[in-house]
């Protein structure tokens, strides 16, 4: 079965608050964590990643965050603006060959 | 403009044909990969390649076969002997199977349906 899922399928926030998206994942040897946007008929898009020997990882109005010891990866998007909605994806990056295992996605909704 | 480009964007087939879908990058990336993604699933990985002339088979390779005769294009066929497969493909590219390497770029995707 899958080692990466999340918590919540959808999430509605209004515009200018600020989001959190969880996954929770098994595998303890991935040694990367990654997030994704993937808006309506698009491709994923990168987001940033985590490695697995931090706790915590900043970009630009994200954050990404790791606690190994419950398995739980969070996302966290501040000043959630409408072109935020999409479909948020965790994936966790593990073996030799180094490809992504993918969870289901997380639908964020911003109402304006 | 450098990026990965699949055509079509949506392709039409009767059953019992087999369809090839198109994927080609100017990335000049080593690794390519081709996914697999249904209604409210996440992706999942049927074929990646992370050399020319060299593939291997990912989590739901059945019923496909991939080619890799050169750098830029990895073409994804999908054969008769798939036995569901309506879904939304995705082709992504990225630098190279290093640790490091995580950002798997994304063509825009081809919606098969099969009638």
């Amino acid at each position: 079965g899958e080692s990466v899922g999340l918590h919540l399928p959808t999430l509605s926030v209004q515009e200018g608050d600020n989001s959190i998206i969880n996954c929770a994942y098994s595998n303890s040897a991935s040694d990367y964590f990654i997030w994704y946007k993937q808006e309506s008929g698009k491709g994923p898009q990168f987001i940033i990643d985590i490695r697995s020997n931090m706790d915590k990882r900043q970009g630009q109005r994200v954050t990404v965050l790791l606690n190994k010891t419950v398995k739980h990866l969070s996302l966290q998007i501040a000043a959630t603006q409408p072109g935020d909605s999409a479909v948020y994806f965790c994936a966790e990056k593990q073996g030799s060959q180094g490809n992504l295992i993918f969870g289901k996605g997380t639908k964020l909704s911003v109402k304006p | 403009d450098g990026g990965i480009t699949q055509s079509p964007k949506y392709l039409f087939r009767k059953e019992g044909q087999n369809v090839t879908l198109s994927c080609e990058q100017n990335l000049n990336h080593d690794a390519m990969y081709w996914y697999r993604q249904d209604p409210g699933q996440g992706l999942r990985l049927i074929y990646y390649s992370q050399i020319v002339n060299d593939f291997q088979k990912g989590d739901i390779a059945e019923g496909y076969s991939v080619s890799r005769e050169k750098k830029e294009s990895f073409p994804l066929t999908v054969t008769s002997a798939q036995k569901n497969p309506t879904a939304f493909y995705l082709c992504a590219s990225s630098r190279g199977p290093r640790p490091s390497y995580n950002e798997q770029f994304f063509g825009p995707g081809t919606r098969l349906t099969v009638l």
